[in-house]
């Protein structure tokens, strides 16, 4: 099966600074590649996703970006903020059905 | 327009005893998901359910552990003989299910402890 690896597992940065969180995959065949964000006793959200035919996708301050080949994406986000403190995962699916969760990343944004 | 929701938020029950997690998914969801989360790590796949039918159990244990999805009412995960090591939280996730509109969302979790 698909085998998701995360890193960092802990991030700190300073307010307004970037964050880059990296995740590689192991089946070629995955071509769904989302993001969540978790805040502490609650889900997981949404906030950003990308498709095995697009390189880079951007929202505001989240991006994220694929290397097919590599086998590797990444999310960034720009100029943080204290609320972005939080633990982030990345996920890979193959596909229609269940994702495949790296181990999470605890961000925090130090003001 | 409600999200996934997921009762009971937290649950405890005693070595031995039976849990039962409920899941509804958004309105117009017909794909349910189970994940269980142990403290500080990822989310571990557990089974994919459309309404009346198991899709893929791939990743529940064999034993104690059971999913169903009926026509009408939410989706149960029911857990028997509960032990430690079921202690965890458990989130649901729903999607519409289309190709082009497969994304997951979750509910905010059950945290079952036992005793």
């Amino acid at each position: 099966g698909e085998n998701v690896e995360q890193h960092p597992s802990t991030l700190s940065v300073q307010e307004g600074d970037s964050a880059v969180i990296k995740c590689t995959y192991s089946d070629s065949a995955s071509n769904y590649f989302p993001w969540y964000k978790q805040e502490l006793g609650k889900g997981p959200q949404l906030i950003i996703d990308i498709r095995s035919n697009v390189g880079e996708k951007k929202d505001q301050r989240i991006a994220v970006t694929l290397n097919k080949t590599a086998k590797h994406f990444s999310l960034h986000i720009t100029e943080t903020q204290p609320e972005d403190s939080a633990v982030y995962f990345c996920a890979a699916r193959t596909g229609a059905n269940n994702l495949f969760f790296g181990t999470g990343t605890r961000l925090t944004v130090i003001p | 327009n409600a999200g996934v929701m997921q009762n009971p938020r937290h649950l405890v029950r005693r070595r031995g005893q039976e849990a039962r997690l409920r899941c509804s998914p958004m309105k117009g969801h017909s794909h349910v998901y189970w994940y269980r989360q142990l403290p500080e790590e990822g989310l571990k796949f557990m089974v994919y359910l459309q309404k009346e039918n198991i899709i893929d159990e791939s990743g529940m244990p064999k034993e104690r552990f059971s999913a169903e999805f009926p026509k009408e009412g939410p989706s149960i995960l029911r857990i028997q003989q509960v032990v430690r090591g079921d202690s965890a939280a458990y989130f649901c996730a729903s999607s519409l299910g289309t190709v082009r509109s497969n994304e997951q969302f979750f509910g905010p979790g059950t945290r079952l402890t036992v005793l």
